[in-house]
């Protein structure tokens, strides 16, 4: 939790192509990470997450890749699709309460 | 199963008016609760959170307030709205104490201060 960062902030790629989106924090006491989505005009849903004493955790196209000692995580998106367009938050949480999410990354899919 | 509700979805104010924003939790008990704001293609702000009935902790210096009457109701209020307080606001909870689960958010409210 506490500074997290995203990047790319936005992210354009052709239908079919393989999207990477990552995830830095500050706060070492970390322990869940999760991914989500957020379609135009929606509130943010869950799409994928993962915990500390896993590395890396796959669901059909999507998946998630933790390094814990660097302090980050990834979202990696595989022949991405146009409902993929969106944009998608990381919000690592740890010992703290309060819930900060990253600064987000536009992707946008064309077809 | 566990629901929220969030309204309204959609608000004009003119400046300088009060607003009340709600957000009730069903079928959970003592859930930590947030409000976000959002501004036009930007990222979620943490305006406040609870862990508890009447503990609210604030994030960001503004002219809004939050409150939480009872366990599972959490509302934000302002005296005097600003054009600058126009946004997207979001209602979420999740699972209490050092659960770290996933958040659950309302459907949002779409305030235009005019």
């Amino acid at each position: 939790g506490e500074n997290v960062e995203q990047h790319p902030s936005t992210l354009s790629v052709q239908e079919g192509d393989s999207a990477v989106i990552k995830c830095t924090y500050s706060d070492s006491a970390s322990n869940y990470f999760p991914w989500y989505k957020q379609e135009l005009g929606k509130r943010p849903q869950l799409i994928i997450d993962i915990r500390s004493n896993v590395g890396e955790k796959k669901d059909q196209r999507i998946a998630v890749t933790l390094n814990k000692t660097a302090k980050h995580f990834s979202l990696h998106i595989t022949e991405t699709q146009p409902e993929d367009s969106a944009v998608y938050f990381c919000a690592p949480k740890g010992g703290f309460q309060k819930l900060v999410f990253g600064t987000g990354t536009r992707l946008l899919v064309s077809p | 199963s566990q629901t929220i509700h969030q309204w309204p979805a959609t608000l004009v104010q003119p400046v300088g008016s009060p607003l009340s924003l709600e957000c009730t939790v069903e079928g959970t008990s003592n859930p930590n609760l947030y409000w976000y704001r959002q501004a036009a293609g930007r990222g979620l702000q943490l305006l406040f959170y609870s862990v508890g009935i009447g503990q609210i902790s604030s994030e960001v210096p503004q002219n809004l307030s939050a409150s939480r009457p009872q366990d599972r109701q959490f509302i934000l209020s302002s005296k005097k709205l600003l054009l600058s307080d126009s946004g997207f606001y979001l209602c979420a909870w999740s699972a209490p104490g050092s659960m770290n689960t996933e958040a659950f958010f309302g459907q949002g409210t779409r305030l235009t201060v005019v």
